[in-house]
């Protein structure tokens, strides 16, 4: 069975400063593609950025990068300079058998 | 703006009372999701329709059935709500094509509350 293990259940951050939400995931799949999604509070889900798994170089979207390690099938996000809007959950979520499998969330707090 | 649309937003039934929810995308996307997502947990996939195509995941309750009688729009229909069914449901779409894969788009939800 495919897994997905977020192992940080909440996280807290002080406002303009960086953390990191890691994500491992189970899978004998070779080509594939991970997201990670934000689900503010009452509000709806949406794409924070997304990786090909062929593609070495890690993606980018602004504030919001990821350190993707297929060997060791790892795929954490890092959000820069971190914002009281980026306050939400957050989930990993493989594309693995052809659906995506979503972690259990990650509760991230910006603090002022 | 190009979106997922979700009516309603809250939808509140009776136990035991049939209930139908709306998913409607200007997307034009040809794979169409819903998923169940209960307080603080991750979705869980229900079924999806790639093109025509209805796909059932092997674990959701009969209870659950789906229509989509276009590209545009996707009905979930609870037959009987039990209590456990209580949720967010959300609908989300993407674009695949042979071999390459899009991203999913999620629509804001509908929560349902059974009484």
């Amino acid at each position: 069975a495919q897994t997905v293990t977020q192992s940080q259940p909440e996280m807290s951050v002080q406002e303009a400063e960086t953390v990191t939400l890691s994500c491992t995931y189970d899978t004998s799949e070779n080509n594939y593609y991970l997201f990670w999604y934000k689900q503010p509070p009452s509000r709806q889900m949406i794409l924070v950025i997304r990786q090909e798994a062929y593609k070495q170089q890690n993606a980018t979207e602004n504030r919001f990068s990821v350190n993707f390690q297929k060997a060791a099938k790892s795929f954490s996000l890092k959000i820069s300079d971190s914002q009281l809007g980026d306050t939400a959950m957050y989930f990993c979520a493989p594309r693995l058998a052809g659906k995506l499998i979503f972690g259990q969330g990650t509760t991230l707090q910006v603090k002022p | 703006d190009a979106m997922v649309i979700q009516n309603p937003r809250y939808q509140v039934t009776q136990f035991g009372k049939p209930v139908t929810l709306s998913c409607s995308q200007t997307l034009n996307h040809n794979v169409m999701y819903w998923y169940q997502q209960k307080s603080s947990q991750a979705p869980k996939l229900l079924f999806h329709y790639y093109d025509k195509d209805f796909n059932n995941e092997a674990d959701t309750p009969d209870n659950f059935q789906s229509r989509r009688p276009n590209t545009s729009f996707c009905f979930l229909d609870i037959r009987s709500p039990g209590l456990g069914d209580a949720a967010m449901y959300l609908c989300a779409t993407s674009r695949q094509t042979s071999g390459v894969y899009h991203t999913q788009y999620f629509g804001p939800g509908t929560r349902l509350t059974v009484l």
